[in-house]
């Protein structure tokens, strides 16, 4: 069975902090993503990655950067978090067609 | 680009009844088309999916329909059960990635 771990459930961050949202997949997949997801919204894609260091912009990537060092490892970076920020992030990864979510991380900007 | 819009974006049916929940997709060259459940505080996890070379396809209480003229499909829930209670997002396959659509709040009423 995939695993795609989110090291945090929930993170409180303070507006102009730097944050890192971390995801790591156990089982060799090239493409990973990151998602947004918003009440009335959906799922929403801001970066994703289908190699080591390769990255595309999703549909919101703004405010967004991402880094891929390693192959199992894909981590968001808020450069200066903001309240509109404030959402539930869904990383997921995936070989062929099929997808695997991590749990998500709530994240709060006060 | 792709987009998939998705009906109802809420749905309260009585325990025992149906629930159908309809996705229009905008690519005609899109073959793939999974269904994903998301259980509250939980991932998104796939449910079902059908490729573009059939029609329909079921599995237990549920079935996907695809109508490939009218760049639809549809998610079919029978015999419905308090568990059954969701949000369920539709998806079209874009290039390296998936497009959801918006999401619909499934409610089973006891």
């Amino acid at each position: 069975d995939v695993k795609v771990t989110q090291s945090s459930r929930y993170l409180v961050k303070r507006t102009g902090e730097k944050v890192f949202l971390e995801c790591v997949q156990d089982m060799d997949h090239e493409n990973m993503f990151w998602y947004r997801q918003d009440p009335g919204l959906g799922l929403r894609l801001i970066y994703f990655s289908y190699d080591v260091k390769m990255k595309e912009k999703g549909d919101i990537p703004e405010g967004y950067s991402v880094s891929r060092e390693k192959k199992e490892r894909f981590s968001l970076i808020l450069e200066s978090a903001s309240t509109n920020q404030t959402s539930m992030y869904l990383c997921a990864s995936k070989r062929g067609v099929g997808y695997t979510f991590g749990s998500g991380t709530r994240l709060t900007v006060v | 680009g792709e987009n998939v819009e998705q009906h109802p974006s809420t749905l309260s049916v009585q325990e025992g009844d149906s629930a159908v929940i309809k996705c229009t997709y905008s690519d005609s060259a899109s073959n793939y088309f999974p269904w994903y459940k998301q259980e509250l505080g939980k991932r998104p996890q796939l449910i079902i999916d059908i490729r573009s070379n059939v029609g329909e396809k079921k599995d237990q209480r549920i079935a996907v329909t695809l109508n490939k003229t009218a760049k639809h499909f549809s998610l079919h829930i029978t015999e419905t059960q308090p568990e059954d209670s969701a949000v369920y997002f539709c998806a079209e396959p874009g290039a390296q990635k998936l497009v959801f659509g918006q999401g619909t709040r499934l409610t089973i009423n006891p």
